[in-house]
């Protein structure tokens, strides 16, 4: 079935610097995939999503792109803050659209000051 | 748009109690999903209704678990009896069409 696989954190950077969270999938068809940002004591909000090979999709300076040749969808960020600490969740929708949602297990960032 | 209300935001019951978590999706939103949150499995789809009706409930885990959606603007998820490895955060998320789904803030089940 399908599934996503995320790099496992805790992932404990300084302030301004270079962010990745690798995030593989494993799925049959052309899902569309996700990143969502749960900060503490809240819900899940989504911070991007891309639909089809090649996408881009960008949001309060992170970006990932999906790669189909690879089946990746890594998070980066140039320059991250403090208030970017939270738990990221990469996510695919099957291609079924029935809009249900694969998670990986989430990678817990801080950033320090 | 006040987004997806679930209530409560808290509970602590006693294992062998009934417990029952409620869930108001957006307005217009024709799909409603409920999601357990826990260390060990992270996030898991219990049960999803498209229209009103349960679609896919493969995820609800036990006999002890039921979901109901009586109409467009409520859902409830009812566990009786329960355990206390049914500790968990419980969301509930809605979406319209082919969009992604939106979530609510979640209610922290304790088990005690």
């Amino acid at each position: 079935g399908d599934s996503v696989t995320q790099m496992e954190g805790p992932v404990t950077l300084s302030e301004e610097a270079f962010l990745t969270i690798n995030c593989t999938y494993t799925a049959t068809g052309y899902p569309s995939l996700f990143w969502y940002v749960q900060y503490p004591g809240e819900g899940l909000q989504l911070l991007l999503k891309a639909t089809k090979a090649d996408d881009k999709g960008s949001n309060k300076g992170f970006e990932a792109t999906y790669r189909k040749e690879t089946t990746s969808f890594h998070l980066e960020k140039g320059s991250v803050q403090v208030s970017d600490s939270a738990v990221y969740f990469c996510a695919l929708s099957g291609s079924s659209n029935t809009g249900k949602l694969i998670f990986g297990q989430g990678t817990t960032l801080q950033v320090k000051p | 748009d006040a987004g997806v209300i679930q209530s409560p935001r808290h509970e602590v019951t006693e294992m062998g109690q009934e417990v029952t978590l409620r869930c108001k999706p957006i307005s217009g939103h024709n799909s409603l999903f409920w999601y357990r949150q826990t260390m060990m499995r992270g996030l898991e789809l219990l049960i999803y209704f498209n229209n009103n009706v349960p679609i896919d409930d493969s995820g609800m885990p036990e006999d002890r678990f039921s979901a109901k959606m009586p109409n467009a603007s409520f859902s409830t998820l009812k566990i009786q009896p329960s355990e206390p490895r049914d500790s968990a955060v419980y969301f509930c998320a809605s979406l319209v069409g082919a969009k992604f789904p939106f979530f609510g803030q979640g209610t922290r089940l304790t088990v005690v």
